[in-house]
């Protein structure tokens, strides 16, 4: 059975960057879309983005300028950056496994990224 | 984006009641609706994709249904243990998107 785990800091500075790592343990990443997805109280659950194990991406338009996604296939991992936070990228981030057609099969248990000063 | 509306916002139905929920979105969106159920301080879960696919071990008092803009969560009887948010999505198009859930409490 597939599970994920996410981590990364809780706390990061305005205008700094935000970074995740997830490890996948229990499938391999091929074949699947390793996806971002956050979860605020003001935007409720937002679509981030997207990465195959060949390193091909999608990201939300409204995040792309600031958004990177990466894979380390061999550790089975994925990542998360995000620049420039802002107080309106305070979230619980999910990582997780979107199967076909796009739904979410797998998720990590979140981490609360607080962005303040 | 496609807009993902969800009605209603919060409901309180007694156990054994068969609940609905509907979802609209802003375009068609085929058969691109996936539902997830979500307790607080949980990951929400997948319950059915592509409109009316039960997913895994969702059990089968839930159903889906609908198409093009139109969709509907359906819990035949209602247990305790379904208490919670429920989210539709839509995968048609690029972002993914969700709808901002709807609270299903027992009376």
């Amino acid at each position: 059975q597939v599970q994920l785990q996410d981590s990364g800091p809780g706390l990061v500075k305005p205008s700094e960057t935000l970074s995740l790592s997830c490890t996948v343990s229990g499938a391999s990443l091929g074949n699947y879309y390793w996806i971002w997805i956050r979860q605020s109280a003001e935007k409720g659950l937002e679509w981030i983005g997207r990465i195959y194990t060949t390193g091909s991406s999608d990201y939300n338009p409204s995040l792309k300028s600031r958004v990177t996604m990466s894979v380390d296939t061999s550790n089975k991992r994925f990542f998360l950056s995000l620049t420039s936070v802002t107080a309106a990228d305070t979230a619980v981030y999910f990582c997780a496994r979107e199967v076909g057609p796009g739904a979410v099969d797998a998720w990590g248990q979140g981490t609360l990224v607080t962005v303040s000063s | 984006d496609v807009q993902m509306t969800q009605s209603p916002s919060s409901l309180s139905a007694s156990i054994g009641d068969r609940v609905t929920i509907t979802c609209r979105a802003s375009q068609p969106i085929g058969g691109f609706l996936n539902w997830y159920h979500q307790k607080p301080g949980e990951a929400p879960k997948l319950l059915i994709y592509a409109v009316s696919d039960l997913h895994g071990a969702a059990p089968s008092r839930f159903s889906g249904s609908g198409s093009g803009t139109v969709f509907t969560l359906a819990i035949s009887s209602l247990q305790f243990e379904d208490v919670g948010t429920y989210f539709c999505e839509q995968t048609k198009t690029l972002p993914w998107t969700f709808g901002h859930g709807t609270k299903v409490e027992v009376k």
